[in-house]
């Protein structure tokens, strides 16, 4: 089955720059979207299309992509993105999946 | 740009059934699939499925395939998932969310937590 692997956290001081990646064990797919998530509210999307920022997303988060891992790039943190983040994806066969989430602490 | 309201919490037993649903307010209904995503407590996103507005197609996940029904009423904009045969690990906050071509999953219910209890 399809599978996309996050680091469980990932810790970062406000100011500095926060990657969190996601890997998947196929080499071909198709897009990967990127969730925000808070405590005790709905996820939230933050990136569509490998690399598309919805409007309400803030131009400090930004992805990319290299082979079979793509990565989200939160440039100059703030204490208000302390969340967790999910990547998704899905296979050929119409499946979708969800990595297992990473824990964002700003320290 | 489109809400969704779920309904309220649910308590059921081991073996029951529970139905979800989610109603769409803001947007044209037809214009977008639903997809489902449930949530233990403490536990990362499951995706369960997703049913097609405009035709009724779904697709679930095989994990709930069997047990697992996505429908549609166009007449209320209203989407509704059915779980069966409940068991304690199906605990979890449920949620619908809306799905627009390659836009990915950009409008999300409230969620809606389902406690199966004895």
């Amino acid at each position: 089955s399809y599978e996309l692997t996050q680091p469980p956290s990932v810790s970062v001081s406000p100011g500095q720059t926060a990657w969190i990646t996601c890997s998947s064990d196929m080499l071909s797919r198709q897009f990967t979207y990127w969730y925000q998530q808070k405590p005790g509210q709905a996820p939230v999307i933050l990136i569509y299309k490998d690399t598309e920022r919805p409007s309400g997303t803030p131009e400090r988060f930004s992805a990319s992509s290299s082979g079979t891992m793509v990565t989200l790039t939160i440039t100059g943190v703030q204490a208000e993105d302390e969340a967790d983040y999910y990547c998704q994806s899905g296979d050929s066969s119409g499946n979708w999946v969800f990595g297992g989430g990473t824990k964002l602490t700003v320290l | 740009q489109g809400q969704l309201v779920q309904s309220g919490d649910e308590v059921k037993k081991p073996g029951a059934s529970v139905r979800v649903s989610c109603k769409a307010t803001g947007y044209i209904f037809t214009y977008y699939s639903i997809t489902w995503v449930r949530q233990a407590p403490g536990q990362g996103l499951q995706w369960m499925g997703w049913v097609s507005t405009s035709n009724g197609r779904t697709h679930y996940a095989q994990n709930f395939q069997g047990r697992v029904t996505m429908t549609t009423d166009t007449s209320t904009d209203t989407a509704y998932m059915t779980l069966g045969s409940l068991s304690f690990d199906d605990t979890a906050n449920y949620y619908c969310a809306r799905v627009g071509g390659d836009e990915g999953m950009d409008v999300w219910g409230q969620g809606t937590t389902v406690t199966v209890s004895s």
